[in-house]
């Protein structure tokens, strides 16, 4: 089946230091992976993205690089902010059916100044 | 920006009684999506639609869980009778399509049953 682990928080860093959440998943096809952020009171919002292995998605400044060898989808960004602060979910959707969206729990991300 | 609207945001409810909750997707998005969200986990899918028809419902608790997209438009999820465990976060989601289309997500439902 599908399923998504994902490295367990709250993780607190502060401004300027390195971030990296580890993703991995289990998939019975050729899934497309997703990192989406949930912001305080808001609703979810895909941050990047990759669809086939050896994909690096980008935004922000956040990276993931889509590695089938150790089916891993790590979350970095070299330089956090306090507006980074925020909920992070990596997700894969499987492409052998309809696109349905399999989470992770979710890591909680705080940067204190 | 086009948004998905979720209505209300925040609903506070005791058992036994029934709640309804709306979404309206963002125009043009044949596909419709209900997650639930409990405290400290990941969404789950409870029911999808593609256009006015349900895809997936296998997790949907059919028992007190009911959804419905009548014109393929918005959609709206009730639940009758709520239970001290379906308190969550009720998120709704659409999509241009049904493979490999990025899933636009509303604000989302707070439902707490007392």
């Amino acid at each position: 089946g599908n399923s998504v682990t994902q490295m367990e928080g709250p993780v607190t860093l502060s401004e300027e230091a390195f971030l990296t959440i580890n993703c991995t998943y289990t998939a019975t096809g050729y899934p497309s992976l997703f990192w989406y952020v949930q912001y305080p009171g808001e609703g979810l919002q895909l941050l990047l993205k990759a669809t086939k292995a050896d994909d690096k998605g980008s935004n922000k400044g956040f990276e993931a690089t889509y590695r089938k060898e150790t089916t891993s989808f790590h979350l970095e960004k070299g330089s956090v902010q306090v507006s980074d602060s925020a909920v992070y979910f990596c997700a894969l959707s499987d492409q052998t059916g309809a696109n349905n969206l399999f989470f992770g729990t979710g890591t909680r991300l705080t940067v204190i100044p | 920006e086009a948004e998905v609207a979720q209505s209300p945001r925040y609903k506070i409810t005791e058992k036994s009684q029934a709640v309804a909750f709306w979404c309206d997707p963002i125009s043009g998005h044949a596909t419709l999506y209900w997650y639930r969200q409990i405290l400290g986990q990941g969404p789950e899918l409870l029911v999808q639609f593609q256009d006015e028809s349900v895809v997936d419902d296998s997790q949907l608790p059919k028992d007190r869980f009911s959804a419905e997209r009548l014109k393929g438009v918005d959609s709206t999820l009730k639940i009758q009778p709520a239970e001290l465990g379906d308190s969550a976060m009720y998120l709704c989601a659409s999509s241009f399509g049904e493979v490999n289309n990025e899933q636009f997500f509303g604000p989302g439902t707070r439902l707490t049953v007392l």
